[in-house]
């Protein structure tokens, strides 16, 4: 497709399961972004790819979330026993990354609304 | 770390300017400028780089003070398409953005 691409758009989930989100970028973009909206406020940076590798999960807020990227196309973010406070929009962004050390255009998918009962 | 905008929210009648301000506390290496409406994916504005480079669409325009680590988002002649929710982006040299607290922008008929 032309755009990044999210998936689920919506998830409900009960408190303690396990949630995946799909993010499928831009063909040739190399870096990958993942950011987590709450409601009413700016996106907060999770975790950054530059192809397979995964350069920065300083944003991850605990060890129940993880994120790879093993072809250094398609991600997938994990977050394991879901809590109530991970209920968010969860945004997906690539960029060709060719102006390091900025990051260039980022391109944002329509992210992935997780609620958590 | 994270920028501070200012105003939290501002409306327009259709034609009216807007600035929209954003504030750092730590040395830039570069600002971006989002804009999403709601239920949307934000979407690129311009990037403002140190040295006074830019790059974005034609019809906005912005400034980055490099010194103060300010940047100011200016919309002239507003359109009912202006309306969304404007977030500017720290880039601090280290290959990712941190988003502002955002900026509600209402333009009315």
């Amino acid at each position: 497709g032309a755009g990044v691409s999210q998936s689920p758009r919506y998830k409900v989930a009960k408190r303690g399961q396990d949630v995946a989100l799909r993010c499928d970028p831009i063909s040739g973009h190399v870096s990958l972004f993942w950011y987590q909206q709450a409601l009413g406020q700016g996106p907060e940076f999770l975790t950054y790819f530059q192809n397979e590798a995964q350069l920065d999960k300083s944003g991850l807020p605990s060890d129940r979330f993880f994120a790879e990227r093993p072809e250094g196309s398609v991600s997938t973010l994990k977050i394991q026993r879901t809590q109530q406070e991970d209920s968010a929009v969860y945004l997906c962004a690539s960029s060709l990354a060719l102006s390091s050390p900025d990051v260039g255009e980022l391109f944002f998918g329509e992210g992935s609304r997780l609620t958590v009962l | 770390q994270q920028p501070v905008q200012s105003p939290q929210a501002v409306i327009l009648r259709e034609g009216e300017d807007a600035v929209i301000n954003c504030s750092s506390s730590k040395a830039l290496y570069s600002v971006h400028w989002y804009r999403q409406k709601h239920g949307e994916a934000p979407v690129f504005l311009m990037i403002l780089l140190k040295g006074g480079e830019q790059k974005g669409h034609e019809k906005i325009s912005a400034s980055f003070n490099e010194k103060k680590q300010q940047s100011s988002l200016y919309l002239t002649a507003s359109q009912l398409s202006y309306s969304g929710t404007y977030f500017c982006g720290s880039n601090f040299g280290n290959e990712k953005l941190t988003f502002g607290t955002g900026t509600r922008l209402t333009i009315i008929p």
